[in-house]
């Protein structure tokens, strides 16, 4: 059972517009939202995260907004620039009552920002 | 924040071989380590994780084992490779709670 799904497998934008990733997720436990972005054959590098408490969290050009009724997040980015395009993840974690802090990811989502 | 080392890079192995990834941490102490595996046009899946020296969780049953000998040492460990073996192995590592920073990976090649 996939808990944390991310929908559409790629996305095309133009350089300086906006670019608008998706993620939807299941389980009510999660507390916690991360984005990472990946370059091929590199690791995750982490990008913003957001708490339930929150709806919005921004950083410089990147805002992640959280719809808790909805169990959906998105990760905006303006405006987009070639070197943005990558796979970017989705991920989350929720209060277990333990301390390992596991993230649930997403299958990803590549982005192409075309100059 | 913490850096994560991780060896080799890409590894070319026979089936039935040994396999021993290290991944090292610099940067904090006590953190927890994990490792997960991406295969092709997947996510990541996390494999094992652990909260301290000598405790290993095991997420999947699997051909595969993990150690962590040392508060910044975990181990990646096979003693036959398996032709499903084959993928991009990450380690991670978290100290400040939520957010897990990553190595830049070892992509395994069993063949």
């Amino acid at each position: 059972d996939q808990q944390v799904k991310q929908n559409s497998p790629s996305l095309s934008v133009q350089e300086g517009r906006i670019s608008i990733l998706n993620c939807d997720y299941t389980n009510s436990m999660f507390d916690y939202f991360l984005w990472y972005k990946k370059y091929p054959a590199e690791g995750p590098t982490f990008l913003i995260s957001i708490s339930s408490i929150k709806d919005k969290n921004e950083d410089g050009r990147f805002t992640v907004f959280l719809n808790k009724s909805a169990k959906h997040l998105s990760l905006h980015i303006v405006p987009s620039q070639p070197g943005d395009s990558a796979v970017y993840f989705c991920a989350a974690t929720g209060d277990s009552g333990g301390s390992n802090y596991k993230l649930t990811f997403g299958k990803g989502t590549l982005l192409t920002v075309n100059p | 924040s913490q850096t994560i080392h991780q060896w080799p890079a890409t590894l070319v192995q026979p089936v039935g071989s040994p396999l021993s990834l290290e991944c090292t941490v610099e940067g904090t102490s006590n953190p927890n380590l994990y490792w997960y595996r991406q295969a092709a046009g997947r996510g990541l899946q996390l494999l094992f994780y652990s909260v301290g020296i000598g405790q290993i969780s095991s997420e999947v049953p699997q051909n595969l084992s993990a150690s962590r000998p040392q508060d910044r040492q975990f181990i990646l460990s096979s003693k036959k490779l398996l032709l499903s073996d084959s993928g991009f192995y990450l380690c991670a590592g978290s100290s400040a709670k939520n957010i897990q920073y990553f190595g830049a990976g070892t992509r395994l090649s069993v063949l």
